[in-house]
Protein backbone atom coordinates (compact mmCIF):
# COMPACT_ATOMS: atom_id res chain seq x y z
CA UNK A 1 0.00 0.00 0.00
CA UNK A 2 1.13 3.69 -1.07
CA UNK A 3 1.28 6.14 2.17
CA UNK A 4 0.85 9.59 1.10
CA UNK A 5 2.21 11.75 3.76
CA UNK A 6 1.39 15.79 3.49
CA UNK A 7 3.22 18.73 5.20
CA UNK A 8 3.15 20.86 6.49
CA UNK A 9 -0.54 20.38 8.76
CA UNK A 10 -1.59 23.43 9.03
CA UNK A 11 -0.18 26.54 6.91
CA UNK A 12 -0.84 30.14 7.82
CA UNK A 13 -0.31 33.09 5.21
CA UNK A 14 -1.20 36.46 4.34
CA UNK A 15 -3.29 37.41 1.49
CA UNK A 16 -0.75 37.81 -1.53
CA UNK A 17 1.44 35.52 -0.54
CA UNK A 18 2.97 32.48 -1.84
CA UNK A 19 1.59 28.84 -0.39
CA UNK A 20 4.02 25.31 -1.23
CA UNK A 21 2.35 22.33 -0.15
CA UNK A 22 4.28 19.11 -0.22
CA UNK A 23 2.86 15.16 -0.74
CA UNK A 24 5.16 12.63 -0.35
CA UNK A 25 4.30 9.15 -1.43
CA UNK A 26 6.16 5.71 -0.03
CA UNK A 27 6.95 4.65 -3.45
CA UNK A 28 7.84 6.47 -6.71
CA UNK A 29 4.44 6.63 -9.12
CA UNK A 30 3.87 8.26 -12.13
CA UNK A 31 3.20 11.74 -12.16
CA UNK A 32 -0.30 11.07 -14.17
CA UNK A 33 -1.35 9.12 -11.05
CA UNK A 34 -1.67 12.05 -8.71
CA UNK A 35 -4.33 14.49 -7.84
CA UNK A 36 -4.46 17.39 -5.40
CA UNK A 37 -8.03 18.41 -4.20
CA UNK A 38 -9.26 21.26 -1.93
CA UNK A 39 -11.83 21.58 0.40
CA UNK A 40 -13.78 24.13 1.73
CA UNK A 41 -15.47 23.97 5.48
CA UNK A 42 -18.55 22.46 5.03
CA UNK A 43 -18.05 21.36 0.92
CA UNK A 44 -17.23 18.55 -0.33
CA UNK A 45 -13.45 17.82 -1.82
CA UNK A 46 -12.61 19.90 -5.33
CA UNK A 47 -10.74 18.19 -8.29
CA UNK A 48 -7.46 21.29 -8.45
CA UNK A 49 -5.25 19.40 -10.29
CA UNK A 50 -5.08 16.03 -12.03
CA UNK A 51 -1.89 14.38 -13.30
CA UNK A 52 0.42 16.30 -11.01
CA UNK A 53 0.03 19.77 -13.31
CA UNK A 54 -2.87 19.79 -14.79
CA UNK A 55 -6.00 22.04 -14.33
CA UNK A 56 -9.35 21.48 -14.35
CA UNK A 57 -11.86 23.64 -16.89
CA UNK A 58 -12.60 26.78 -14.01
CA UNK A 59 -9.68 26.12 -11.47
CA UNK A 60 -7.94 29.33 -11.47
CA UNK A 61 -3.91 28.94 -12.81
CA UNK A 62 -2.36 30.65 -9.61
CA UNK A 63 -2.93 26.59 -8.58
CA UNK A 64 -0.24 24.98 -10.00
CA UNK A 65 1.32 21.76 -8.91
CA UNK A 66 4.76 19.66 -9.73
CA UNK A 67 6.89 16.54 -8.86
CA UNK A 68 8.20 13.12 -9.62
CA UNK A 69 8.39 10.05 -8.30
CA UNK A 70 7.90 10.70 -4.70
CA UNK A 71 7.97 14.30 -4.05
CA UNK A 72 5.05 16.14 -5.17
CA UNK A 73 4.10 20.46 -5.00
CA UNK A 74 1.05 22.18 -4.74
CA UNK A 75 1.78 25.97 -5.71
CA UNK A 76 -1.01 28.61 -4.84
CA UNK A 77 0.92 31.67 -6.32
CA UNK A 78 -0.79 34.72 -4.34
CA UNK A 79 -3.56 33.85 -2.07
CA UNK A 80 -6.74 34.95 -2.08
CA UNK A 81 -8.56 34.73 1.49
CA UNK A 82 -11.57 32.27 -0.50
CA UNK A 83 -8.22 29.70 -0.93
CA UNK A 84 -8.71 28.93 2.89
CA UNK A 85 -9.48 25.44 3.84
CA UNK A 86 -7.88 21.83 3.64
CA UNK A 87 -6.21 20.37 0.95
CA UNK A 88 -5.84 16.52 0.31
CA UNK A 89 -3.19 14.82 -2.25
CA UNK A 90 -4.42 11.66 -3.67
CA UNK A 91 -3.10 9.13 -5.80
CA UNK A 92 -4.03 6.06 -8.22
CA UNK A 93 -2.38 2.72 -8.05
CA UNK A 94 -2.67 -1.04 -7.23
CA UNK A 95 -4.26 -1.76 -3.88
CA UNK A 96 -6.02 0.32 -2.99
CA UNK A 97 -7.04 1.65 -5.97
CA UNK A 98 -7.17 5.13 -5.00
CA UNK A 99 -5.73 6.31 -1.51
CA UNK A 100 -5.57 10.00 0.25
CA UNK A 101 -3.32 11.77 2.04
CA UNK A 102 -4.11 13.14 5.67
CA UNK A 103 -4.31 16.93 4.45
CA UNK A 104 -2.80 20.19 4.73
CA UNK A 105 -4.68 22.93 6.29
CA UNK A 106 -4.48 26.28 5.46
CA UNK A 107 -5.42 29.49 7.05
CA UNK A 108 -5.21 32.99 5.81
CA UNK A 109 -4.35 35.58 7.98
CA UNK B 1 -23.31 20.22 -15.24
CA UNK B 2 -22.72 16.92 -13.65
CA UNK B 3 -24.30 17.09 -10.58
CA UNK B 4 -24.95 14.10 -8.08
CA UNK B 5 -27.05 13.60 -5.18
CA UNK B 6 -26.36 11.28 -2.31
CA UNK B 7 -29.71 9.95 -0.24
CA UNK B 8 -29.79 7.67 2.55
CA UNK B 9 -31.40 7.10 6.24
CA UNK B 10 -28.70 9.50 8.32
CA UNK B 11 -28.69 7.08 11.51
CA UNK B 12 -27.84 3.30 11.82
CA UNK B 13 -28.01 0.96 14.59
CA UNK B 14 -25.09 -1.41 15.16
CA UNK B 15 -24.69 -4.58 13.44
CA UNK B 16 -27.25 -3.39 10.68
CA UNK B 17 -26.78 -1.98 7.07
CA UNK B 18 -25.61 0.99 5.44
CA UNK B 19 -27.49 1.62 2.27
CA UNK B 20 -27.32 4.83 0.53
CA UNK B 21 -27.94 6.19 -3.13
CA UNK B 22 -26.51 8.48 -5.32
CA UNK B 23 -28.39 10.10 -8.19
CA UNK B 24 -26.47 11.30 -11.10
CA UNK B 25 -27.97 14.40 -13.21
CA UNK B 26 -26.59 16.28 -16.12
CA UNK B 27 -24.95 13.54 -17.61
CA UNK B 28 -24.74 10.12 -18.69
CA UNK B 29 -23.86 7.50 -16.21
CA UNK B 30 -22.50 5.18 -19.25
CA UNK B 31 -18.65 4.79 -19.85
CA UNK B 32 -17.85 6.46 -16.27
CA UNK B 33 -16.65 4.23 -12.88
CA UNK B 34 -18.68 5.72 -10.05
CA UNK B 35 -17.40 5.85 -6.64
CA UNK B 36 -18.42 6.15 -3.06
CA UNK B 37 -15.57 7.91 -0.35
CA UNK B 38 -15.84 8.47 2.90
CA UNK B 39 -14.64 11.24 5.65
CA UNK B 40 -14.01 10.82 9.22
CA UNK B 41 -12.19 13.21 11.41
CA UNK B 42 -10.08 10.29 12.81
CA UNK B 43 -8.79 8.63 9.10
CA UNK B 44 -9.71 11.74 6.74
CA UNK B 45 -10.02 10.40 3.08
CA UNK B 46 -10.91 6.70 2.84
CA UNK B 47 -12.15 5.37 -1.36
CA UNK B 48 -14.53 2.33 -0.50
CA UNK B 49 -15.05 1.14 -4.24
CA UNK B 50 -16.48 1.74 -7.50
CA UNK B 51 -18.76 0.54 -9.48
CA UNK B 52 -18.70 0.82 -13.50
CA UNK B 53 -21.68 1.63 -15.55
CA UNK B 54 -21.35 -2.16 -16.89
CA UNK B 55 -21.87 -3.65 -13.27
CA UNK B 56 -17.65 -4.19 -12.71
CA UNK B 57 -16.75 -3.70 -9.16
CA UNK B 58 -14.17 -3.17 -6.94
CA UNK B 59 -13.50 -2.50 -3.71
CA UNK B 60 -10.93 -1.36 -0.72
CA UNK B 61 -9.58 -4.48 0.91
CA UNK B 62 -10.38 -2.75 3.92
CA UNK B 63 -13.85 -3.27 3.36
CA UNK B 64 -14.36 -5.70 0.55
CA UNK B 65 -15.71 -8.51 3.21
CA UNK B 66 -18.68 -5.78 4.11
CA UNK B 67 -19.06 -3.79 1.12
CA UNK B 68 -21.54 -4.25 -2.53
CA UNK B 69 -21.91 -1.83 -4.46
CA UNK B 70 -23.86 -1.77 -7.65
CA UNK B 71 -25.18 0.78 -10.42
CA UNK B 72 -28.75 1.15 -12.39
CA UNK B 73 -28.34 2.66 -15.33
CA UNK B 74 -31.93 2.79 -15.72
CA UNK B 75 -32.38 5.40 -13.23
CA UNK B 76 -28.81 7.04 -13.26
CA UNK B 77 -28.21 5.64 -9.97
CA UNK B 78 -25.35 3.81 -7.94
CA UNK B 79 -25.66 2.44 -4.53
CA UNK B 80 -23.66 1.14 -1.17
CA UNK B 81 -24.60 -1.29 1.01
CA UNK B 82 -22.21 -1.45 4.38
CA UNK B 83 -22.99 -4.64 6.37
CA UNK B 84 -22.33 -5.11 9.81
CA UNK B 85 -21.51 -1.14 10.55
CA UNK B 86 -20.20 -0.33 14.31
CA UNK B 87 -19.63 3.54 15.44
CA UNK B 88 -16.47 3.32 13.51
CA UNK B 89 -18.37 3.62 10.22
CA UNK B 90 -19.86 7.11 11.44
CA UNK B 91 -18.81 9.26 8.63
CA UNK B 92 -19.38 11.64 5.57
CA UNK B 93 -20.22 9.26 2.96
CA UNK B 94 -19.37 10.71 -0.57
CA UNK B 95 -20.33 9.75 -4.27
CA UNK B 96 -18.41 10.62 -6.56
CA UNK B 97 -17.50 10.42 -10.18
CA UNK B 98 -14.22 9.17 -12.18
CA UNK B 99 -12.46 11.35 -14.12
CA UNK B 100 -11.55 10.68 -18.07
CA UNK B 101 -9.01 8.18 -16.62
CA UNK B 102 -10.58 7.22 -13.68
CA UNK B 103 -7.20 8.14 -11.90
CA UNK B 104 -9.24 11.13 -10.08
CA UNK B 105 -12.27 11.99 -9.11
CA UNK B 106 -14.09 15.27 -11.22
CA UNK B 107 -17.37 15.38 -9.89
CA UNK B 108 -18.50 14.95 -6.20
CA UNK B 109 -21.86 14.98 -4.33
CA UNK B 110 -22.28 17.40 -1.45
CA UNK B 111 -22.21 14.33 1.14
CA UNK B 112 -24.21 13.05 3.70
CA UNK B 113 -23.43 12.41 7.02
CA UNK B 114 -24.28 8.60 8.51
CA UNK B 115 -24.50 7.76 12.34
CA UNK B 116 -24.16 4.64 13.68
CA UNK B 117 -25.75 4.32 17.37
CA UNK B 118 -28.18 2.59 18.65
Amino acid sequence: EIVLTQSPGTLSLSPGERATLSCRTSQSISSSYLAWYQQKPGQAPRLLLFGASNRPTGIPDRFSGSGSETDFILTISSLEPEDVGMYYCQQYGSSPRYSFGQGTKLEIK
Amino acid sequence: QVQLQESGPGLVKPSETLSLTCTVSGGSISAYYWNWIRQTPGKGLDWIGYVYHNGDTRYNPSFKSRVTISVDTSTKQFSLELQSVTAADTAVYYCARGGPAARDFDYWGQGTLLTVSS
